[in-house]
């Protein structure tokens, strides 16, 4: 059983290019959730998402960020204009039902890096 | 803002020693996980505590939520270098599924 997968592992862009991160959630989960690694920083969380709808974007910064979860395919953290400070790692979760109980578990993230 | 405050940041230690990682907050939280990071990989799940002043042992590692279920522990007995990493607690809270991380402690163990 597949885990959740991201890719790509490594991006880097350079100033004012677009960023498209991609998430394929553990087979059965509905729920994502994107979190942001900066350096020397811990992880905090961007945005969570089921099929089709954003539930909390409560992380997510009100400029050139957006995620959608579309009913096929996988999850996408769009950055536009990208910056230097938005070089991070970026993680994506997936959990099996909405429970504040309930595990998530992590991809390997992207590695995102502005030039 | 909900803060969860992990201490120590930074841990170096001997092979076969012991070593406790706390987690505080002032804020109840309804679970609360303990992941474990290597370079360049993402957050891997090692328990997940919900009721409080539960334990739960994993081998060598023993975690506890607090009764309050406001504060955790990881206690690793004898340690190895294989436990070598980066550990983070991450707390979840009713009002929705997003997590709470701590800031990580850095641990590495000496041969």
């Amino acid at each position: 059983n597949a885990g959740v997968m991201q890719n790509p592992r490594h991006l880097v862009r350079r100033r004012g290019q677009e960023a498209r991160l991609r998430c394929s959630p553990m087979k059965g989960h509905s729920h994502v959730y994107w979190y942001r690694q900066l350096p020397e920083e811990g992880l905090k969380f961007m945005v969570y998402l089921q099929k089709e709808n954003i539930i909390d974007e409560s992380g997510m910064p009100k400029e050139r960020f957006s995620a959608e979860f579309p009913k096929e395919g996988p999850s996408i953290l769009r950055i536009q204009q990208v910056v230097r400070g938005d070089s991070a790692a970026y993680f994506c979760a997936s959990s099996l039902i909405l429970a504040s109980k309930e595990t998530q578990y992590f991809g390997p993230g992207t590695r995102l890096l502005v030039l | 803002t909900q803060l969860l405050e992990q201490s120590p940041q930074f841990l170096s230690i001997q092979e076969g020693e012991n070593l406790t990682v706390y987690c505080n907050s002032s804020s109840v939280f309804s679970s609360l996980q303990w992941y474990r990071q290597e370079p360049g990989e993402g957050p891997v799940l090692l328990v997940t505590v919900v009721t409080g002043g539960e334990v739960k042992k994993l081998k060598r590692l023993t975690f506890q939520f607090g009764d309050a279920r406001k504060d955790s522990s990881l206690h690793i007995t004898a340690a190895q270098t294989g436990d070598t990493g980066l550990y983070l607690c991450a707390g979840a809270q009713n009002q929705g599924g997003k997590l709470i991380f701590g800031q990580g402690t850095e641990l590495s163990v000496k041969p």
